[in-house]
């Protein structure tokens, strides 16, 4: 089946400093990824949408400024949080859709445990 | 916009059944997902639903009435490692899924 790698898994950063977060489809292209952002004992909230050589289109109150996407081929799009806060530590996920296997199901990364100390 | 709203929290006991329950308004649909999550790891697919009916798949089913924004995951049998949330998720015509807060479900001895 269709597999999302994502990396790194777990990361600890001190305030101030940039993640990077990678989010590749395997075997699969997609046009689209999706990031969501997912505190504890809570769901995962959508921040954005990721599209292949455009801009990503950000949900209401999300800083396009400060979590910044690219999605420069078919098989990646990378979220950058830019000078991490205490209050950005969370799980963050990404998604893809598999054009070709009727586009129904999303398939997920594993996941990153961002800790900004 | 959407608004999709379930059980926060379940308890149920080993060998029994559970049904969770999630209601949604939402102004485009193109079809409600249910999703196991574990804490700290992705979520993982359960069932996709766009029409009205009952699917079966093994010891769980979904079911969904579009007419009155109802959906419910049953799950039969229950085993311990069943204990989860359980995230009810709308497909928009946007393209998007959007999920619900989750139901937590403990599974007792």
């Amino acid at each position: 089946g269709a597999v999302v790698s994502q990396h790194p898994s777990r990361v600890i950063c001190k305030s101030g400093t940039s993640v990077k977060i990678e989010c590749r489809s395997l075997d699969f292209q997609a046009t689209t990824m999706f990031w969501y952002r997912q505190f504890p004992k809570q769901s995962l909230m959508l921040m954005a949408t990721s599209n292949e050589g455009s801009k990503a289109t950000y949900e209401q109150g999300v800083e396009k400024d400060k979590f910044l996407i690219n999605h420069a081929s078919l098989t990646l799009s990378t979220l950058t949080v830019t000078s991490a806060h205490p209050e950005d530590s969370s799980f963050y996920i990404c998604s893809a859709r598999d054009q070709k296997g009727g586009g129904e199901k999303l398939f997920f990364g594993s996941g990153t445990q961002l800790s900004v100390l | 916009g959407q608004n999709i709203d379930q059980p926060t929290e379940m308890t149920a006991t080993e060998g029994a059944i559970v049904q969770i329950n999630c209601t949604y308004q939402t102004s485009g649909f193109n079809g409600l997902f249910w999703y196991q999550q574990h804490a700290g790891e992705a979520p993982t697919f359960l069932s996709y639903n766009v029409l009205d009916g009952l699917e079966e798949k093994g010891r769980f089913s979904s079911f969904l009435s579009r007419s009155k924004g109802y959906s419910y995951l049953l799950l039969k049998e229950l085993q311990m490692k069943d204990s989860a949330s359980y995230l009810c998720a709308l497909y928009n015509q946007g393209g998007k899924l959007i999920f619900g807060q989750g139901t937590e479900l403990s599974v007792k001895p």
